[in-house]
């Protein structure tokens, strides 16, 4: 079955700063891998995707690249804010998928 | 509008005791999920159903009974609770055919 890493387990930057969590994966099947965000006592909520088919997607301050080959992906947040803080997931399964392998998490902390 | 739904969002319960939790989401998707977070965070998918039929039962203890009565609605039956089960526990739903995961709020169980 798929199994998901992610690094770092924490991330402190400024404000500003740009911010880059990273994932590896295992099933070369799995072809799908979002990225959500995790407020403080709230449910995950999906803010990127990216398929294999594609190499890297951008959406404002936040970017995900992809390499199939080494089974790897990031999340890049550009230009931090506060409201950034949160733990942040990477994901990954098939297209067809009924199950998401998440990765252990980042706790991202965000300073003014 | 909400969403993904469940009900309640805190539980204190003592072990031995059986406990419901209940879900519902309005966005008219096929497949709805089960996750746990346990107290590192780790996310992991329980239970997912299609259209009222159960797709994946991960190793998840016998004492744990979802149940769908229509594709709106996944609750989750646990009975003789045991301090272990303490955790938060994420409904969630999706398309079948598309990736794209919606998480309810989370119901924090607590066993003593």
């Amino acid at each position: 079955g798929e199994n998901v890493e992610q690094h770092p387990s924490t991330l402190s930057v400024q404000e500003g700063d740009s911010a880059v969590i990273k994932c590896t994966y295992s099933d070369s099947a799995s072809n799908y891998f979002p990225w959500y965000k995790q407020e403080l006592g709230k449910g995950p909520q999906l803010i990127i995707d990216i398929r294999s088919n594609v190499g890297e997607k951008k959406d404002q301050r936040i970017a995900v690249t992809l390499n199939k080959t080494a089974k790897h992906f990031s999340l890049h947040i550009t230009e931090t804010q506060p409201e950034d803080s949160a733990v942040y997931f990477c994901a990954g399964g098939d297209t067809g998928f009924q199950k998401l392998v998440f990765g252990t998490g980042t706790r991202l902390l965000v300073s003014p | 509008d909400t969403a993904v739904s469940q009900t309640p969002k805190y539980l204190v319960t003592q072990m031995g005791n059986d406990k419901s939790i209940k879900c519902e989401q309005n966005l008219g998707h096929d497949t709805m999920y089960w996750y746990k977070q346990d107290s590192k965070k780790f996310l992991k998918i329980m239970f997912s159903y299609n259209n009222k039929e159960l797709i994946i039962n991960e190793t998840v203890p016998n004492r744990f009974s979802p149940k769908s009565p229509d594709k709106a609605h996944l609750n989750l039956h646990i009975n003789s609770l045991e301090l272990g089960d303490s955790a938060v526990y994420f409904c969630a739903s999706s398309h079948p055919s598309g990736n794209t995961i919606y998480f309810g709020e989370g119901s924090w169980l607590t066993v003593v």
